[in-house]
Parts: C-alpha cells; sequence; structure tokens
C-alpha cells in the first residue's frame, strides 16, 4: 500500500497562472484533508471532505477549490495563483474523524 | 489566543542529553484528542502518538514518553538520551469538535536540533 501520494513533489508558477494538486490515497478512507504549512508556522485547514460527493472549506480556502468524486482522489485547485500562496501543501486522510491523520509527503509550490 | 501553544520556538541540545519539548492547548470541550507529528529535514509528517481527553495514563515508547495533565492543559512530549536523528521540527496537534465535525488545530512547532 503507497498510503498517501501527492504530485507533483516540486512546482513553480507564475502569477495569475491555475494548476491541480493531486492527492490519491489507498486507506479506503472517507475523511480527507488539504493543508498548506507557511514557513515557521503549523499547518492550516483548506478544505475537507468526509466522503465522496462532500467537501467543506476549512481555515483558509480563498484562493482553492476541491472536488470529491472519488473515495481514493482529493485534487486541490489553484485559480489565479498569487505570491501568498507560496508554501507547502499537505493531504492527510483519516478512516474516522476523531482518528490520527496520516498525511501525504506535501507539494512544495512556489509563486513567482 | 492560540489553542495550541509551543512556546520553545527552537531548542538546541547535545547528543544523548533529555529534552522536553512543551505543549499548552485550550478547548472547552470535554472529550478532545491530542496529537504529536515528527517532520525531520526531508519534509514528511510522522505521526508519533494519539491520546484522548479521558486518557491521562503517561506514555513510554522507547526513548519517548509524553505527560498528559489536563489540570495543566498540557500535553508534553520528553526524550531521553537524544540523538541526532531526533533532529526534526515537532508538533503538537489538538482534535475538537468545530462546526459539527473534528478538526486538528497544530502548534507552530518546535524545532529540535541535536548537536553531536
Amino acid at each position: 500500500n503507497a498510503g498517501v501520494t501527492q504530485t507533483p513533489k516540486f512546482r513553480i508558477l507564475k502569477i495569475g497562472q491555475s494548476m491541480t494538486l493531486q492527492c490519491t490515497q489507498d486507506m479506503n478512507h472517507n475523511y480527507m484533508y488539504w493543508y498548506r504549512q507557511d514557513p515557521g508556522m503549523g499547518l492550516k485547514l483548506i478544505y475537507y471532505s468526509v466522503g465522496a460527493g462532500i467537501t467543506d472549506k476549512g481555515e483558509v480556502p480563498n484562493g482553492y477549490n476541491v472536488s470529491r468524486s472519488t473515495t481514493e482522489d482529493f485534487p486541490l485547485r489553484l485559480e489565479l495563483a498569487a505570491p501568498s500562496q507560496t508554501s507547502v501543501y499537505f493531504c492527510a486522510t483519516t478512516g474516522g474523524e476523531t482518528d490520527t491523520q496520516y498525511f501525504g509527503p506535501g507539494t512544495r509550490l512556489t509563486v513567482l | 489566543a492560540q489553542k495550541v501553544t509551543q512556546a520553545q520556538t527552537e531548542i538546541s541540545v547535545v547528543e544523548k542529553e533529555d529534552v522536553t519539548l512543551d505543549c499548552v492547548y485550550e478547548t472547552r470541550d470535554t472529550t478532545y484528542y491530542l496529537f504529536w507529528y515528527k517532520q525531520p529535514p526531508s519534509g514528511e509528517l510522522v505521526f508519533l502518538i494519539r491520546r484522548n481527553s479521558f486518557d491521562e495514563q503517561n506514555e513510554i515508547s522507547g526513548r519517548y514518553s509524553w505527560n498528559f495533565q489536563k489540570s495543566t492543559s498540557s500535553f508534553n512530549f520528553t526524550i531521553t538520551a537524544s540523538q541526532v536523528v531526533d533532529s526534526a521540527v515537532y508538533f503538537c496537534a489538538l482534535s475538537e469538535e468545530t462546526s459539527g465535525t473534528y478538526k486538528y488545530i497544530f502548534g507552530t512547532g518546535t524545532r529540535l536540533k541535536v548537536l553531536a
């Protein structure tokens, strides 16, 4: 089992470009999450999903969109990238909302 | 006010020293969960421990131990006989119910440097 995989590992975008960060899990978990980690900070929740077809905003959703058409995949879409979105993005999953979250390896995004 | 406070931004110790990383949390819930994660220089987040609010028993796992005290809202992490491989950023997190579902709130992390 791969657990949680994220692609790409690194990406540089120009201001105004768009991209999709991919997250896939093979743990058959219902709950999935997207976080961003800014330098010297903890992780902040962007969006989360409690199952296929259900998504909701976290603490910092502005500038992002998500979809959850399958249990396995939870892509994060950035429209009109801005320098403030330069960060490391982590996807996480858990089988139950009070259970431990397991994280993917992260995507380092730079917007210039 | 921060819900999870890790007041120690960075700690440096010499190998074989013991070190304690502090975590203070704030919640009004009676049911909540606390976690510690390790983020080594490679960047991934590694789960270390999960504790629910009804279990105040201290836990030891090899050189790692955790002290959970509800009276002081603290969940501290001690590494005994530290090693260079322990160098990492350590995050404490609180999971409590917000808007009908449980979500994690992370502290800002403590960077531990273990010098040879």
